[in-house]
């Protein structure tokens, strides 16, 4: 089946400085790509969607200056995390759409986890 | 919101078949239903996907009634590498864009 890759699958970061986490489909090409959060226990939260050569859409409380997402090609999507706190620590995680309508599977990546010190 | 309603846990035992149903009471003409499988520290792991009646694989079959409001997941003979958490999505184009809103999903404890 499609393949989307994450990088890192982990991190440790310093308060206050930035890290940047890659989503790649590896062999399918996608227009749309997502970027969720996940706390332990918990489902996983739709933070952004990321439309390749436009603006990401954010979702209602996420603060977009904060969740830096670029989507310069259509197999690649980074978010980055900006002056990180350790309230940001958590399990992110990417999907890709292999289409473009409704009814196409979305696959997700691995996750990334962010330890934020 | 999510879209979906599932039961929180459920626990069975090896060997036994596990069904679990999904509630999407509001769920479009057009919208598929997609089920998906997530073990700890992985990113969830697709299993199925069906648009009505019924849908088998070599892993899972789903069902799903003529009014679609609803959706089972049934899982043949699981074994203790099944636990995990098992998530319903319907699709939410209402912004525009084709996306997936999480719910609870369901946490399947299989023992031995």
């Amino acid at each position: 089946g499609a393949v989307v890759s994450q990088h890192p699958s982990w991190v440790i970061c310093k308060s206050g400085t930035s890290v940047k986490i890659e989503c790649r489909s590896l062999d399918f090409q996608a227009t749309t790509m997502f970027w969720y959060r996940q706390f332990p226990k918990q489902s996983l939260m739709l933070m952004a969607t990321s439309n390749e050569g436009s603006k990401a859409t954010y979702e209602q409380g996420v603060e977009k200056d904060k969740f830096l997402i670029n989507h310069a090609s259509l197999t690649l999507s980074t978010l980055t995390v900006t002056s990180a706190h350790p309230e940001d620590s958590s399990f992110y995680i990417c999907s890709a759409n292999p289409g473009t309508g409704i009814g196409n599977t979305i696959y997700f990546g691995e996750g990334s986890w962010l330890t934020v010190v | 919101l999510a879209k979906t309603t599932q039961p929180i846990s459920m626990d069975s035992y090896e060997g036994q078949e596990v069904n679990i149903t999904c509630s999407h009471n509001n769920i479009a003409t057009n919208d598929y239903i997609t089920w998906y499988q997530q073990f700890p520290s992985q990113g969830p792991r697709f299993i199925i996907q069906g648009y009505k009646t019924k849908v088998t694989n070599e892993v899972a079959s789903l069902f799903i009634p003529a009014d679609r409001k609803s959706s089972t997941l049934s899982l043949p003979r699981v074994s203790l590498s099944d636990t995990a958490v098992y998530y319903c999505l319907v699709g939410d184009s209402a912004s525009g864009t084709y996306k997936y809103i999480f719910g609870t999903g369901t946490r399947l404890k299989v023992l031995a």
